[in-house]
């Protein structure tokens, strides 16, 4: 089955404490991008790749990392996490850039105390 | 920079009614794609439509339509019969053309859609 993957789906964690959040697809897929999606702010794209080891900075890139050294997997890295990074994130995949189609991922909701 | 705006942020109606969600985007280039993706109540976030700057017939699927018009830069889609199964956010979304490799996709804020029995 064609999917995105996500782990954890749900995570609470403290201020400062590195965490990662997975994210796979089985789709062969190009294009991999994260999105947090924040209540009257829909959602607002934090980082895309269009390949592997090419990766470049959406409209939120602040306080994030992410790696793409496979083409399958493109995780998203809070080294210091603080509250006002508390939302639900999501993966999401397309053949060959933002102009198709996205697969979303069934979403990773982060609260950080 | 490329926007886009959803200024309905909630809509209510009775289930048979029909509703049109607006969607208005504002961008510099020629060449850009336009979507609407769905989110129910389960969260997870299903594509409905794409639409590329080039081609503005209007499109119906089922009890779905939607209208593109480039002079308004609006890009409306209207639900007709709706059913409780409709109630939904609804997000409108634009990417332009690779500018420079930017690949940017840009959502709206969303339309929550609740349709009353």
């Amino acid at each position: 089955e064609a999917q995105v993957t996500q782990n954890p789906r749900y995570l609470i964690t403290v201020t400062g404490k590195k965490l990662t959040v997975t994210c796979s697809q089985n789709m062969n897929h190009e294009y991999m991008s994260w999105y947090r999606q924040d209540p009257g702010l829909g959602l607002r794209q934090i980082y895309y790749s269009m390949n592997v080891e090419v990766t470049d900075k959406g409209d939120v890139p602040e306080g994030y990392k992410v790696s793409r050294k496979e083409k399958r997997n493109f995780p998203l890295i809070l080294e210091s996490p603080s509250p006002n990074q508390t939302s639900l994130y999501f993966c999401a995949s397309s053949f060959q850039g933002a102009g198709y189609e996205q697969y979303f991922g069934p979403g990773t909701r982060l609260t950080v105390t | 920079a490329q926007k886009v705006t959803q200024a309905q942020t909630e809509i209510s109606v009775v289930e048979k009614e029909d509703v049109t969600l607006d969607c208005v985007y504002e961008t510099r280039d020629t060449t850009y794609y336009l979507f609407w993706y769905k989110q129910p109540p389960s969260g997870e976030l299903v594509f409905l439509i794409r639409r590329n700057s080039f081609d503005e017939q209007n499109e119906i699927s089922g009890r779905y339509s939607w209208n593109f018009q480039k002079s308004t830069s609006s890009f409306n889609f209207t639900i007709t019969a709706s059913q409780v199964v409709d109630s939904a956010v609804y997000f409108c979304a634009l990417s332009e053309s690779v500018i420079q490799g930017a690949q940017k996709l840009v959502f709206g804020q969303g339309t929550r859609l609740t349709i009353n029995p």
